[in-house]
């Protein structure tokens, strides 16, 4: 089973703070690696893609890639209330020929 | 455009009934998904259709079926509920190249007493 591991949480940052999020996956061959955000009572929706080593930047989000060690992390900066949401991690495991694989989630509070 | 469309929003069930779950896509998306969300276990592939036609099971099939009715539409069906299935059912699409980029429909609450 291909894995993919994310700390549940809460993590809780103050207003304005960097929120880390991290994921590590266990199949090597693993190519393209998302970021999925989900609000309560609400459907996920993707936020962030990368496919290379290194950081990609959109806003106040960043994703970096570090294939050598396998893992993924998301970093938000200057945080807000409306952040405050469910952090999905998938990753396309088996070199894309099979569907998306999920972490569990890490739960973010942003706090005023 | 309304992306990926679940009916119905919520439901409940007595243990040993039956239902099917709707799902439509429009946006002639190849790939199509079945999802449950369960509290502390993230989202579970139930069953996936990579395109028109064909169907796979995902980590979760047991007690489920699917039909791949056309390129539009995918359905989930519980032929006799359990509780264990209690859960938010989530339908996706995709465009296929390489089941990447998820859209997810709204979600649906299911409740098996």
């Amino acid at each position: 089973q291909k894995e993919v591991e994310q700390n549940s949480g809460p993590l809780s940052v103050p207003e304005g703070a960097i929120a880390s999020l991290n994921c590590t996956y266990s199949d090597r061959g693993s190519q393209s690696f998302f970021w999925y955000r989900q609000y309560s009572g609400k459907s996920p929706e993707l936020i962030m893609s990368i496919y290379s080593n290194g950081d990609k930047e959109d806003g106040r989000f960043t994703a970096q890639l570090n294939k050598a060690s396998q893992y993924v992390s998301l970093l938000i900066r200057d945080s807000q209330p409306s952040d405050s949401a469910t952090y999905l991690c998938a990753v396309n495991v088996n070199s894309g020929n099979t569907p998306l694989v999920f972490g569990k989630g890490t739960r973010l509070s942003v706090i005023a | 455009n309304a992306g990926v469309t679940q009916t119905p929003k919520f439901q409940v069930l007595k243990t040993g009934q039956s239902m099917t779950l709707q799902c439509a896509q429009d946006m002639n998306h190849n790939s199509m998904y079945w999802y449950r969300q369960d509290p502390g276990m993230g989202l579970r592939l139930i069953y996936y259709s990579a395109s028109e036609g064909t169907t796979d099971k995902g980590e979760v099939p047991n007690g489920y079926n699917v039909s791949r009715l056309n390129k539009r539409e995918f359905s989930l069906r519980l032929e006799s509920a359990a509780p264990s299935q209690t859960s938010v059912y989530f339908c996706a699409s995709s465009d296929g190249q390489g089941y990447e980029k998820l859209f997810f429909g709204s979600g649906t609450q299911l409740s098996v007493l």
